[in-house]
C-alpha cells in the first residue's frame, strides 16, 4: 500500500542524545514536511522541503535539522535532544499543485 | 491569538446526529481549507479539501467556507459511532509551494454515543 513509513514508531531518549526520524514516501510526492503535535498547540510545522535537494525551516525549527538527498526520505534530526522535544512527530508528503497532503502514522519521542 | 481557532471539546452526540464544527481564522491570505480525521495514536487523515469560499460534499461530509466571515465548518450528516475522532481544520496560502505548509487548528474531539 502506497504512504509514508516513519520509523521509529515510539522512543524514550535521554537528553543531549542524537536522534534521528526517519520518513519514506513511495508516492513520488516533490514536497515533503516534518511537523509536531502537542497538546493544546495542535500540529506545527518544523521544516519542509518543496523539493530534493531543498529545504525550509517551518514555524518551530529550533532544535531540528532536516536532510533532502532524494524524493523519497526526508529524516529529521535531533543534535541534542532537550525535553521540550517530547512530542508526536509526524512526516507529511504532497505534490505540488494537487490537492492534498498526507501524513504518516507518527513517532512518539518522549525526552528525559 | 492564534491565526486558527478551534473549540476544543469535547462534543458528544448520539447516533444519527447532524454534526457541526467550525474554525475561524484571522489571516484573510488563507486559500485553500482542509479538514482531517484523526483517531487516537494515529496519523491525520484528510476528509476534505476546498479552495476559496463555498461548499463541497462527499457522502455524509460536508465542507463550507465562508471567506468574507472567515469562518470554515464541516458538517457530518447520520453521525456514526465509528466517526469518533478529533477533527482537525487546516490552511494553506496560495502557491504551489505552500499547498502543503499547513496551519492547523487545535482540533475538536467527537464523540458519537450508540
Amino acid at each position: 500500500i502506497a504512504g509514508i513509513t516513519q520509523a521509529p514508531t515510539s522512543q524514550i531518549l535521554a537528553a543531549g542524545r542524537r536522534m534521528t526520524l526517519r520518513c519514506t514516501q513511495d508516492m513520488r510526492h516533490n514536497a515533503m514536511y516534518w511537523y509536531r503535535q502537542d497538546l493544546g498547540l495542535g500540529l506545527r510545522l518544523i521544516h519542509y522541503s518543496n523539493t530534493a535537494g531543498t529545504t525550509g525551516k517551518g514555524e518551530v525549527p529550533d532544535g531540528y535539522s532536516v536532510s533532502r538527498a532524494n524524493t523519497d526520505d526526508f529524516p529529521l534530526t535531533l543534535a541534542s535532544a532537550v525535553p521540550s522535544q517530547t512530542s508526536v512527530y509526524f512526516c507529511a508528503s504532497s505534490d505540488s499543485g494537487r490537492m492534498g497532503t498526507f501524513f504518516g502514522q507518527g513517532t512518539r519521542l518522549t525526552v528525559v | 491569538q492564534k491565526e486558527v481557532e478551534q473549540d476544543p471539546g469535547p462534543l458528544s452526540v448520539p447516533e444519527g446526529a447532524i454534526v457541526s464544527l467550525n474554525c475561524t481564522y484571522s489571516n484573510s491570505a488563507f486559500q485553500y481549507f482542509m479538514w482531517y480525521r484523526q483517531y487516537s495514536r494515529k496519523g491525520p487523515e484528510l476528509l476534505m479539501y476546498t479552495y476559496s469560499s463555498g461548499n463541497k460534499e462527499d457522502g455524509r461530509f460536508t465542507a463550507q467556507v465562508d471567506k468574507s466571515s472567515k469562518y470554515i465548518s464541516l458538517f457530518i450528516r447520520d453521525s456514526q459511532p465509528s466517526d469518533s475522532a478529533t477533527y482537525l481544520c487546516a490552511m494553506s496560502f496560495r502557491g504551489s509551494s505552500n499547498t502543503g505548509k499547513l496551519i492547523f487548528g487545535q482540533g475538536t474531539t467527537l464523540q458519537v454515543k450508540p
